[in-house]
Formats: structure tokens, sequence, C-alpha cells
């Protein structure tokens, strides 16, 4: 079947700390894969995405790549702001019809 | 704003009563998913729909939950005689389906429902 396991919050950071989110799954055939950002009281805005492995996504400082050998799609970057406080939900699509997510990592940004 | 609308944001129903949530989807977008997001829980989908199709319904309780989306006007999603285990966000998203590929899916900001 089709999953996502992620790396579980809420997780604390200092401003221009590094931040790394893990994020595996398990699908059928050859998904691609997304990382969405929700802020509070909004709905999930797509941060980046990959399609196909070896894929490095990226968008705002933030970065993932799409490793097969390791079924993972871990999210980084270098130096967080306090403005990066947000809810992080790793996804996968095996169609694109039907979006696979994670349960999210609450991720809260201190100054 | 051309984004997904979603309305209406907030909604209070007694148990037993219906609820009915609305979905516009981005301009020039015929495609529509619904999901649910309960509390400390990811999204699950419930149903994708093109205009006048039920195309994947696999995540739709088998009851009191239906859902349309008509040739004119927004995407329905109804709740017959509601339970409190029902209280969730509902989100919408919408795309515009290339053939082949995975298209991105835009979100609305959801519909926040709570059932007494």
């Amino acid at each position: 079947g089709n999953s996502v396991t992620q790396m579980e919050g809420p997780v604390t950071l200092s401003e221009e700390a590094f931040l790394t989110i893990n994020c595996t799954y398990t699908a059928t055939g050859y998904p691609s894969l997304f990382w969405y950002v929700q802020y509070p009281g909004e709905g999930l805005q797509l941060l980046l995405k990959a399609t196909k492995a070896d894929d490095k996504g990226s968008n705002k400082g933030f970065e993932a790549t799409y490793r097969k050998e390791t079924t993972s799609f871990h999210l980084e970057k270098g130096s967080v702001q306090v403005s990066d406080s947000a809810v992080y939900f790793c996804a996968l699509t095996p169609t694109g019809n039907q979006f696979y997510f994670g349960t999210g990592t609450s991720l809260t940004v201190i100054p | 704003n051309a984004g997904v609308m979603q309305n209406p944001r907030h909604l209070v129903r007694r148990r037993g009563q219906e609820a009915r949530l609305r979905c516009s989807p981005m301009k020039g977008h015929s495609h529509v998913y619904w999901y649910r997001q309960l509390p400390e829980e990811g999204l699950k989908f419930m149903v994708y729909l093109q205009k006048e199709n039920i195309i994947d319904e696999s995540g739709m309780p088998k009851e009191r939950f239906s859902a349309e989306f008509p040739k004119e006007g927004p995407s329905i999603l109804r709740i017959q005689q509601v339970v409190r285990g029902d209280s969730a966000a509902y989100f919408c998203a919408s795309s515009q389906r290339t053939s082949g590929g995975s298209d991105e899916q835009y979100f609305g900001p959801g519909t926040r429902l709570t059932v007494t």
C-alpha cells in the first residue's frame, strides 16, 4: 500500500538553526513526492516537490531530495527564521488522484 | 484572489443535523478533491470528482457522506445526521490535470466542522 511516515514533533529551534524533518514512504510504483506547509488557520500550501528518483525540490531555502534507495524525502533548511513556524506535511501520490499525507510535524522557531 | 474557495470557514451543527460544505476550485481547474483532517492527524483522502462525475470515492465513509460537483456551481460535501466524530477540518483541493504526471493540488483554507 501507500503511506508516509514523518518525524514526530513538535520541533523547536532557535532562529538560524539547521532544520531536518525526516520523511519516509512506502508506495507502489514510482510516486511523486511533496512537502506542504500549513500556517495557523490556513490551508496547505505546496512548498516543494520531486517527481522522480534523485530529483531535488527546492523553494524558499528549503530542499528535499527524492531517494529511492532509502525511500526517503527529508526536508532541510540551513537557517530557519521565525516566519518558518508552521506545520509541515510530507505527501506522495502514485497516480495524481489520491494524495497520501504524513501526520505533520509542527515547527516553532524562537528568536 | 483566484485561489480555492471554501465556505463556510466554520460550521457548528448539533448531532443529527446535516452539514453542507462548499468548494469552488481555482479558475480553470476541473478536478476537485476532498480531504478530512482529524485533530493531531494528517489529511485523509475522501473523494475525487470531476464535473458531474465521481472518479474515486474510496476514502468516503459508506454511510451519511456524499459529494457532488455539478456542471454549474461549487462542489458540495454533504454529511447527513452528523455525529461528534465528524468534527474535523475538511479541506478541498483542485487541480488541472494534464495527460500523465502528477499535478499539484491547490488547497482551500478548509471548513472546520464542530458537532455539539
